[in-house]
């Protein structure tokens, strides 16, 4: 079967620095995407991993090892405005959809 | 203005009732998308579509349906509409080459009495 596994909920202090875990078990791989989703809003793209190692844009970054079926998000210098639900979501397969996890609520408290 | 945009924006109905749901974007994109959201369950698939004769169901079609008008418009109906269908629904577009990621619409807010 397919099956994504992030953490359901996370705390943060405002200015530290937080990694949201995924695992995840597909048939094929195509690359993993992480969103970010604020309540009530949609989901926007925040980064795309498809070869193994760390990609960087900003104050986040994502890591992707393939062999382990493992990827994170890092977040630094946390801001209330990162807030939020980081959805994890694996492409998989030739029809390009995507499997997404549950999802991961982080709370920045000051 | 926006890319992917979704009319209406929040609907309340009644059992029973036909409902369709309005998705049109400006990013030229071939492919297009709708999800439901539910707290608990995350994303999950209804429908998709490559291009205006290639439509696809996803995990959860039942007791819905869609219609892909033009390139730039994807519609999704509920027939008969069940309080189990309420959700957040979200329209998603992507391009047609490689594995990109999705630009999602705003969602609407579908509450079934």
């Amino acid at each position: 079967g397919q099956n994504i596994d992030q953490p359901t909920e996370m705390t943060a202090t405002e200015g530290a620095i937080v990694q949201i875990n995924c695992t995840y078990q597909t048939s094929g791989f195509n690359g993993l995407f992480w969103y970010q989703q604020h309540a009530g809003e949609a989901p926007t793209f925040l980064s795309y991993n498809v070869l193994d190692g760390l990609e960087e844009k900003g104050r986040f970054s994502s890591f992707l090892s393939r062999s382990k079926g493992y990827s994170y998000l890092l977040l630094k210098e946390l801001q209330m405005k990162d807030s939020a639900s980081y959805l994890c979501a694996v492409c998989a397969g030739n029809n390009r959809k995507l499997i997404w996890g549950l999802g991961t609520s982080l709370a920045v408290n000051p | 203005d926006a890319d992917v945009t979704q009319t209406p924006r929040n609907r309340i109905t009644k059992t029973g009732k036909r409902i369709m749901l309005e998705c049109s974007q400006t990013k030229g994109h071939d492919r297009m998308y709708w999800y439901r959201q539910d707290p608990g369950l995350g994303l999950r698939l209804i429908y998709y579509s490559f291009d205006v004769k290639d439509i696809n169901k996803g995990e959860i079609s039942d007791g819905y349906s869609v219609s892909r008008q033009a390139q730039a418009k994807f519609s999704l109906s509920l027939e008969s509409a069940i309080p189990n269908q309420t959700a957040l629904y979200f329209c998603a577009t992507a391009q047609g080459v490689g594995y990109n990621e999705q630009f999602f619409g705003p969602g609407t807010r579908l509450t079934v009495l």
